[in-house]
């Protein structure tokens, strides 16, 4: 069975610009939250959504949204890029939320702004 | 203060050392808990999930303790290939799964 995908792979992009990226989690899994992780740190969570809804949000500003589509896959927009959005953006599935779930990390996209 | 906290490390140990990791929490309703390996520029995947009762998959095993809200990982007999960061996860009630720094382990021949 196919682990989550994402794609791009790597990205590069300039100040002041958006990106899209995206994610389709394990087949059978409703649950997709982002994270941004910056070298030497963990993951830091910036969204879940669960059927469709957002279920959760990070501190993370409101350049930042997303989406989750009927098939389950989602979308991580950023406008408005800063130098400091360079980062691997990871995806992770789950099969539910709820008390008690894990969850399945895709390979991420790294994101370079210049 | 962080919401989760590890010592950084790193931990350099030969193969066959028993090794142990720490980890402590800030948000006393954290209801889930989670260690998670990362390989150099890879993801992180998930090792166990961390049960009140405390559980043991082959040669690691994992404590809670919620009332001092600290959650320990223990690997036994260390390969080489247990070379990794080991993170600590814990989730809160709104779904917020929050990382730690995590810890580095280099396992030596």
């Amino acid at each position: 069975d196919a682990g989550v995908t994402q794609s791009p792979t790597h990205l590069i992009k300039t100040r002041g610009q958006h990106v899209t990226l995206r994610c389709s989690p394990i087949s059978g899994h409703k649950s997709v939250s982002w994270y941004q992780q910056v070298l030497g740190q963990g993951p830091q969570f910036i969204f879940q959504y669960y059927e469709k809804e957002e279920r959760g949000r990070g501190n993370f500003p409101d350049r930042f949204s997303a989406r989750q589509f009927p098939n389950y896959s989602s979308e991580l927009n950023v406008n408005a890029l800063l130098l400091g959005d360079s980062a691997l953006y990871l995806c992770a599935s789950s099969l539910l939320s709820g008390r008690a779930y894990e969850q399945y990390f895709g390979p991420g996209t790294r994101l370079t702004v210049t | 203060r962080k919401e989760v906290e590890q010592d950084p490390g790193p931990f350099n140990v030969p193969e066959g050392a028993t090794v142990a990791f720490n980890c402590t929490y800030s948000n006393s309703a954290s209801q889930s808990f989670f260690w998670y390996r990362q390989d150099c520029r890879k993801e992180p995947k998930l090792l166990m999930s961390v049960y009140s009762s405390g559980n043991e998959d082959g040669r690691f095993t994992a404590q809670l303790n919620r009332a001092s809200q600290y959650i320990s990982l223990l690997i036994r007999d260390s390969k080489l290939s247990d070379s990794a960061t080991y993170l600590c996860v814990v989730k809160t009630h709104n779904n917020d799964m929050r990382f730690g720094a995590g810890t580095r382990l280099t396992v030596k021949p």
